[in-house]
């Protein structure tokens, strides 16, 4: 148990759609990444947000968005749906300063 | 951009059968080295942390170690319950959670 929660567990969308991911961290956890993976592939770093703010990011085009918010829950849009975002989302948060991030279980998308 | 590439893919074992996972990295300057364990359909969970050349640790039949160009995920005497995807991962800067994965290995041990 990561004290990290997923929302929701698996998802199956249209391509050209739209889709928003939710992420709720333990309390203090002011750093939250998240991350694409594909089957058979190691997770993809997308964005990393601290106190709120994006602070970094990934190869990935702006269609892929996120939001922070002060009770430690974040958010990951991804407008456009294409086949290829079909993939396990992952979430990770982490106490200030600490090198140890601990990840949700993830969101499987489905993009048909 | 940082590079991680882990060996073997896949790795079969029989239990009792000890053997090591390999991940090498070509990075700017390494701020840590992490390893992950990943079960199918499951968020990864952290196993390790090695910040220097040199620097080992253990948790249970696990042993991580660390050189300039590599790490290595010891496995002593595995058992059926330690098959699981093995992540390794290194950190980028000084941004925390910010890592490049490498693609894991597949650990499957049979009893």
């Amino acid at each position: 148990e990561t004290g990290v929660t997923q929302s929701p567990t698996h998802l199956i969308k249209t391509r050209g759609q739209q889709v928003t991911l939710r992420c709720s961290s333990q309390s203090g956890h002011n750093t939250v990444s998240w991350y694409q993976q594909a089957l058979g592939q190691g997770p993809q770093f997308i964005f990393q947000y601290y106190r709120e703010e994006e602070n970094g990011r990934g190869n990935f085009p702006p269609r892929f968005s996120g939001l922070q918010f002060p009770n430690y829950s974040s958010e990951l849009n991804v407008n456009a749906l294409e086949l290829d975002d079909s993939a396990l989302y992952l979430c990770a948060s982490s106490f200030p300063y600490s090198a140890e991030a601990f990840f949700g279980q993830g969101t499987r998308l489905t993009v048909v | 951009e940082d590079q991680v590439t882990q060996s073997p893919e896949a790795l079969r074992l029989q239990e009792g059968e000890s053997s090591s996972l390999n991940c090498s990295y070509t990075v700017s300057g390494l701020r840590g080295l992490f390893w992950y364990r990943q079960d199918p359909g499951k968020g990864p969970e952290f196993l390790f942390t090695l910040y220097s050349a040199g620097e080992e640790k253990e948790k249970e039949r696990l042993k991580a170690t660390l050189t300039k160009k590599e790490s290595f995920l010891h496995i002593t005497a595995p058992k059926p319950e330690d098959s699981a995807t093995y992540l390794c991962a290194v950190q980028e800067g000084y941004n925390f959670n910010k890592f490049y994965f490498g693609s894991g290995t597949k650990l499957n041990v049979k009893p």
